[in-house]
């Protein structure tokens, strides 16, 4: 089956600086990669996400690229805020498997004001 | 609704008792996904219904997991002779269509097993 590896595990970064988080798969079928931030005590938001017939998505100060080569796909947050800090997550899914998400390990990201 | 419900938001069980998590989709998705997160991890799918239809259950950990969506909407989790290892937070999610449209999740239940 699918496995997500996500880098790294905390993070922490100076408001107005820029944040990146890498993750890894090893299903070559794996199409769909969406990111999800989980603050406490919530369940995950979807944040963005790509699908493999693009490399690159962006959304105002977020943005996500992909490499279905090297099999990795990294999540970019410019201008952090301390509202950006939390918990993110990658997933990934292969194409005949709907929404049956494999996530990563998770970041915890935390931006000091 | 506005979203995901999810019901209790924490419950505490003694090892063996049995355990039921409510789930209210959002109303008209068609999909619902039930996902189980150790503290710290990432969460880990468990089941999947189409309308009514559990179309996967492959992630159940054990014969003591079972769930259900009699009507297509509202879905039971259950858990009999809770260990444990079950402690988590167990998650559920929506969609609108079967396939890949975006994943709604409810803010969870904790499940504490003393």
């Amino acid at each position: 089956g699918e496995n997500v590896e996500q880098h790294p595990s905390t993070l922490s970064v100076q408001e107005g600086d820029s944040a990146v988080i890498k993750c890894t798969y090893s299903d070559s079928a794996s199409n769909y990669f969406p990111w999800y931030k989980q603050e406490l005590g919530k369940g995950p938001q979807l944040i963005i996400d790509i699908r493999s017939n693009v490399g690159e998505k962006k959304d105002q100060r977020i943005a996500v690229t992909l490499n279905k080569t090297a099999k990795h796909f990294s999540l970019h947050i410019t201008e952090t805020q301390p509202e950006d800090s939390a918990v993110y997550f990658c997933a990934a899914t292969p194409g005949d498997a709907g929404n049956m998400l494999t996530f990563g390990g998770g970041t915890r990201l935390m931006v000091k004001p | 609704g506005a979203g995901v419900s999810q019901s209790p938001r924490y419950k505490v069980a003694k090892r063996g008792q049995d355990v039921a998590l409510r789930c209210d989709p959002i109303s008209g998705h068609v999909s619902l996904f039930w996902y189980q997160q150790a503290l710290g991890q990432g969460p880990e799918f468990l089941t999947y219904f189409q309308n009514e239809a559990q179309l996967d259950k492959s992630g159940l950990p054990s014969d003591r997991f079972f769930a259900e969506r009699p009507e297509g909407s509202v879905s039971t989790l259950k858990i009999q002779r809770t260990q444990q290892e079950d402690s988590a937070v167990y998650l559920c999610a929506s969609s609108l269509e079967a396939g890949r449209s975006p994943l709604h999740f409810g803010n969870g239940t904790r499940l504490t097993v003393t």
